[in-house]
């Protein structure tokens, strides 16, 4: 059984495109999470959500956007891609307030030609 | 602002050699330190951390922390390839929904 599970795997696309990438978990957590991986393998926030509703949302350009239909799912959209957004995407989960561990999925390496 | 600080970058060890991994880091109203292992895919827990100086230990990895200090240790004893990875420290502050991480420590340990 896949706790958190990411769609799809790869993503190749070439620049200007829009593309979306699919998170849904099966662990009843209530909390999920956009993270962005750079080449150096920096683990970077984007965005956070706590049973729908967004909690936190860093600086990150408005051509993405998350959408969370329920609390088992949430979804990035990305509009006008660039050659910057290649980098591997990973959603991730957790159950209660900040501190708790994350439950990571496999990531979405994205790469923009 | 907060940041996390982890040393070395990277570290290439022998079999059945023991490493320890730092972690250091700044954060407002800390709430607990995570560690992570990231081979190939999803970064893997291994550790949480919310009180100094009390070791977890899950078979040859431990790790401590020094709330006094600001930092955490990773150890790793009688190392094996299988332990080749990245290893993140990740923490988290009150009422921020969100870890901060590091930017890991590469370790490659060879036959």
């Amino acid at each position: 059984d896949t706790a958190v599970s990411q769609t799809p795997k790869y993503l190749v696309t070439q620049m200007g495109n829009d593309k979306s990438i699919k998170c849904e978990q099966n662990l009843g957590h209530d909390t999920m999470y956009w993270y962005k991986q750079d080449s150096k393998k920096f683990l970077k926030i984007m965005f956070s959500y706590n049973n729908k509703e967004l909690i936190i949302n860093e600086t990150v350009p408005n051509r993405f956007s998350p959408k969370s239909p329920d609390k088992a799912h949430l979804n990035l959209h990305i509009n006008s891609l660039e050659l910057g957004d290649s980098a591997v995407y990973f959603c991730a989960s957790s159950q209660g307030a900040g501190g708790s561990p994350l439950h990571f999925g496999n990531g979405t390496r994205l790469t923009v030609t | 602002e907060d940041k996390v600080v982890q040393s070395p970058l990277s570290l290439v060890v022998h079999e059945g050699d023991t490493v320890t991994l730092n972690c250091s880091y700044e954060v407002t109203n800390f709430r607990s330190l995570l560690w992570y292992k990231q081979e190939k895919k999803a970064p893997t827990f291994l550790f949480m951390l919310t009180s100094s100086g009390i070791e977890k230990k899950s078979g040859r990895l431990s790790s401590i922390l020094d709330k006094k200090e600001l930092f955490s240790i990773l150890n790793i004893t009688a190392t094996q390839t299988g332990d080749s990875a990245v290893y993140l420290c990740a923490v988290a502050g009150t009422g921020a929904n969100n870890l901060f991480f590091g930017t890991g420590t590469r370790l490659t340990v060879i036959p």
